[in-house]
C-alpha cells in the first residue's frame, strides 16, 4: 500500500542554520504531497503542498519540490528560527482520498 | 472563521472504562475525519464521514470504538472499554467536501491517557 518515509528525529540545529528534512513516498499513480507542522500542544497545520511533478510548494520560508523521478518531497529552509521548533509530518493523499502520514520529525532550534 | 473545536483537551481514565470525545467542524464543512495519533507516530485515519454518512471506517476497531455524526455537523467518538494501547491523541479534522484539492483543517486534539 501507499506509504511515507521521513527521516527520524530529533533534528537539532542552531538558529539561522540550513534545514533539510528528507521525505520519500511509495504510491500508486501521482498523489498530492504535503508537509504539515505540529507545534507543542496544538493540532496539525498544513505548511505547504504540491499536487503534481516538479511543483514547488512554499510557505513561511519553507520549500519542497515534488520529485517524481526520486519519489521525494524534501522540506528545506534556508535560515531556521527558534519559532520553527515543532514536529513536521510529510504526507500524501492517495487515490482513494486518504491522507497517509509519515512518523514525523521533531525539530529543535537552539538560540 | 472559527476552527475545528474539540473537547475535552485532556482525559485520563482507567482501562476498561468508557470515554467519549466531541468534535465541532468548521461551519459548512461536509467531510469530517477522526484520527488516532500514538506518541512518536503520524496520525492514522479511524473514520471519515460525508455529512451524516460513513465513507470509510476500515481502520476503526469496531469491537470497542464507535463514532456518529447524526445531524451531519458535530461528531462524537467513543471508546468502550478502553485498553492501555488506546493512549493517544485523537484528532478531528474537517474539509468542505471530499476530493484531492480539499485541505483538511485539524483541531487541537484530545490527549487520552489510560492508566
Amino acid at each position: 500500500g501507499d506509504s511515507v518515509t521521513q527521516m527520524e528525529g530529533p533534528v537539532t540545529l542552531s538558529e539561522e542554520a540550513f534545514l533539510t528534512i528528507n521525505c520519500t513516498y511509495t504510491a500508486t499513480g501521482y498523489p498530492s504531497l504535503f508537509w504539515y507542522v505540529q507545534y507543542p500542544g496544538e493540532g496539525l497545520q498544513l505548511l505547504l503542498k504540491a499536487t503534481k511533478a516538479d511543483d514547488k510548494g512554499s510557505n513561511k520560508g519553507f520549500e519542497a519540490t515534488y520529485r517524481k523521478e526520486t519519489t521525494s518531497f524534501h522540506l528545506e529552509k534556508g535560515s531556521v528560527q527558534v519559532s520553527d521548533s515543532a514536529v513536521y509530518f510529510c504526507a500524501l493523499r492517495s487515490r482513494d482520498d486518504k491522507i497517509i502520514f509519515g512518523k514525523g520529525t521533531r525539530l529543535h532550534i537552539l538560540p | 472563521e472559527a476552527g475545528v473545536a474539540q473537547s475535552p483537551r485532556y482525559k485520563i481514565i482507567e482501562k476498561r472504562q468508557s470515554v467519549a470525545f466531541w468534535c465541532n467542524p468548521i461551519s459548512g464543512h461536509a467531510t469530517l475525519y477522526w484520527y488516532q495519533q500514538i506518541l512518536g507516530q503520524g496520525p492514522k485515519l479511524l473514520i471519515q464521514f460525508q455529512n451524516n454518512g460513513v465513507v470509510d471506517d476500515s481502520q476503526l476497531p469496531k469491537d470497542r470504538f464507535s463514532a456518529e455524526r447524526l445531524k451531519g455537523v458535530d461528531s462524537t467518538l467513543k471508546i468502550q472499554p478502553a485498553k492501555l494501547e488506546d493512549s493517544a491523541v485523537y484528532l478531528c479534522a474537517s474539509s468542505r467536501r471530499q476530493g484531492a484539492n480539499q485541505p483538511q483543517h485539524f483541531g487541537d486534539g484530545t490527549r487520552l491517557s489510560i492508566l
